[in-house]
């Protein structure tokens, strides 16, 4: 079945340092993929989307490119700051089940000042 | 324009008891669909609506089921609660389906928490 494979956590960077969450999927069909994050006590923000083969999604100095090739999805940012400290997941949708996204587990990043 | 917004956000529940929680949509969204979110399975999909009719389901026993009103507000129902259920309710909302352009935007979660 379809599923979504990030790179474990927690990841710890000073800030400035640059960003590269790993994401990889399967699908059957042709799947959206997407970035959410999570602040504490919070629900999930859309952070950037990609809905074709070499779309590149990006917000916030946050990007990441549709890889077909190697059904990747990776997140990066060039500095990160403090205020970035959230959990970051990677999700799937599939024609046909747009309201069924299907997420990774999460990675939480922690950024030291 | 307000965003989606759930109610209540925590709530602590007996074994056994049954429980609804509540999700209005951003106004003019007709689709909504439910997640739940623990820290061993991570997020998961219940259920979506559109139109009042359920369109997916998750891989999820009996005891949950929801509801769609013609003011596409939702609402979905635990019964038989088991310690299992703590988790993060999350509901998110988008203007319709089917379409790869709609996104969803989540509301900030009902808390349950099963004694």
């Amino acid at each position: 079945g379809d599923s979504v494979t990030q790179m474990e956590g927690p990841v710890t960077l000073s800030e400035e340092a640059f960003l590269t969450i790993n994401c990889t999927y399967t699908a059957t069909g042709y799947p959206s993929l997407f970035w959410y994050v999570q602040y504490p006590g919070e629900g999930l923000q859309l952070l950037l989307k990609a809905t074709k083969a070499d779309d590149k999604g990006s917000n916030k100095g946050f990007e990441a490119t549709y890889r077909k090739e190697t059904t990747s999805f990776h997140l990066e940012k060039g500095s990160v700051q403090v205020s970035d400290s959230a959990v970051y997941f990677c999700a799937l949708s599939v024609v046909g089940s747009q309201g069924n996204l299907i997420f990774g587990k999460g990675t939480k990043l922690s950024v030291k000042p | 324009k307000a965003g989606v917004t759930q109610t209540p956000r925590y709530l602590i529940k007996t074994r056994g008891q049954q429980v609804t929680l509540s999700c209005s949509p951003i106004s003019g969204h007709r689709s909504v669909s439910w997640y739940q979110q623990t820290p061993g399975q991570g997020l998961q999909f219940l259920f979506e609506y559109f139109s009042e009719t359920q369109r997916n389901k998750g891989n999820f026993p009996g005891r949950f089921s929801g509801r769609q009103f013609s003011n596409s507000r939702s609402e979905m129902n635990v019964s038989t609660l088991e310690l299992g259920d703590s988790a993060l309710y999350l509901c998110a909302s988008s203007r319709g389906t089917g379409g790869l352009s709609y996104e969803q935007y989540f509301g900030p979660g009902t808390r349950l928490t099963v004694t």
